[in-house]
Parts: C-alpha cells; sequence; structure tokens
C-alpha cells in the first residue's frame, strides 16, 4: 500500500509566481491535512479538508493561498504571487474516514519550496 | 488555547542508555497527545498516540510514552537507545473540539545517539 504521495520534492519559484502542491493521500484515505515547517521550526497546520469540502483553513493566510481535494485526483495547495517568507516545507497529511479524531495522520515525504 | 511545549532543544545520549524527551502540554478538556519522528528530508512518521486509557502507551521502534495528567506531560522513553534513533521528535496535541486531529506540534527535539 503506497504511502502518501507528494510532488513535487522540491520546487524553485521566483516571487511572483504561483506554485501548486499535490498530495495524493493513502489508498483509502479521504481526510487531508496541510501543514507548513519553516527552518528550524515545528509544523503548522493550515487547512484541513475532505472530499470536496475544506472543512478547516483556519491556518491558511487570508491571502494568495487556497486548497482544494476534488473528487477525482489529489489534494493542490495553490500560493499565487510566492514571496521569499514562503519558502517552506509543506506537508500533507491523510487520515481514513470514519471518526478521523481516533486515527493518526500519515504523512508524505513533503515538498520544499525555495523562493528566489 | 491549546499548546505543546518541548522544553529541550536537544537530548544526547550513549547508545544503549535509556532516553526520555520531554513534552509538556496545555489543553481545555481531554487531551489527545502524539509523538511524531522526522528524519532528514523526510516526512513525520507517527510513533504513538494516547487518546484514553493506559497511562503507557507503547509505540513503533520500542518507543513508550507515559501520560501524566497531574504534571501534563507526555514524555517519551525508551529503555535502550541506538545510533538509528537519531533524528527529530515532535510532540503533538489535538485543537479543538472537532471531528478531526487538527494537530499543534512542539517545536521539536533534535535526539542525537553516540555511539
Amino acid at each position: 500500500n503506497a504511502g502518501v504521495m507528494q510532488n513535487p520534492r522540491h520546487l524553485v519559484r521566483r516571487r511572483g509566481q504561483e506554485a501548486r502542491l499535490r498530495c495524493s493521500p493513502m489508498k483509502g484515505h479521504s481526510h487531508v491535512y496541510w501543514y507548513r515547517q519553516l527552518p528550524e521550526e515545528g509544523l503548522k497546520f493550515m487547512v484541513y479538508l475532505q472530499k470536496e469540502n475544506i472543512i478547516d483553513e483556519s491556518g491558511m493566510p487570508k491571502e494568495r493561498f487556497s486548497a482544494e481535494f476534488p473528487k477525482e485526483g489529489p489534494s493542490i495547495l495553490r500560493i499565487q504571487q510566492v514571496v521569499r517568507g514562503d519558502s517552506a516545507a509543506y506537508f500533507c497529511a491523510s487520515s481514513p474516514p470514519g471518526t478521523a479524531v481516533l486515527y493518526e495522520q500519515y504523512f508524505g515525504p513533503g515538498t520544499r519550496l525555495t523562493v528566489t | 488555547a491549546q499548546s505543546v511545549a518541548q522544553p529541550e532543544d536537544q537530548v544526547n545520549v550513549a547508545e544503549g542508555n535509556p532516553l526520555t524527551v520531554k513534552c509538556t502540554y496545555s489543553v481545555s478538556g481531554n487531551p489527545y497527545l502524539f509523538w511524531y519522528v522526522q528524519y532528514p528530508n523526510r516526512g513525520l512518521q507517527f510513533l504513538l498516540k494516547y487518546i484514553t486509557g493506559d497511562n503507557l502507551v507503547k509505540g513503533s521502534y520500542g518507543f513508550e510514552a507515559e501520560f501524566n495528567k497531574s504534571q501534563t506531560s507526555f514524555h517519551l522513553k525508551k529503555p535502550s537507545a541506538l545510533v538509528s534513533d537519531s533524528a527529530l521528535y515532535f510532540c503533538a496535541v489535538r485543537d479543538g473540539t472537532g471531528g478531526y486531529n487538527k494537530l499543534i506540534f512542539g517545536a521539536g527535539t533534535r535526539l542525537a545517539v553516540h555511539p
């Protein structure tokens, strides 16, 4: 059973460009979380999605950031007009359907975004 | 507001000795607590969790953690450390009362096991 997959693993963007980060959850998982890790820091929650629904986006910056998890295909974290402060590792995690609070999250390898 | 603290940036231990990585938490209501490990340039791997039940929780790779409600702690332990245990360890607590695990992570503790 393949784990959580994220691509690309490394992404370099110039200031002002768009970044698209993809996450394919584990097979059978329908809950997706996105976290951001700044250098030498812990992970910070960004958004929680179920298929076709954003449940909690309280950790997302109000501007430039958006997330989706369509019925078919991976979850996408989109950052428009990137700035240097967006440089970080972005991790996706998934958990099984059902009572999500009972299940641990399984993390992908992350996408390391560098903004030049 | 929910929070979690890992008071040590780094823990050094000799191979074969017991190790402890500390974590304290602050939550309203019953805590849901987790430990994850991160190897360089990798994602986080789940080690163990406490939701309810026995205060001593056993997890992967020989790790265990003790939930102490009076001290609001959830320290990670292993009886005999291996060099391969060297990594970054994160304690996390569930935030909020929704039916999902929105996690708040500590800043992490770097464990260095010396041969």
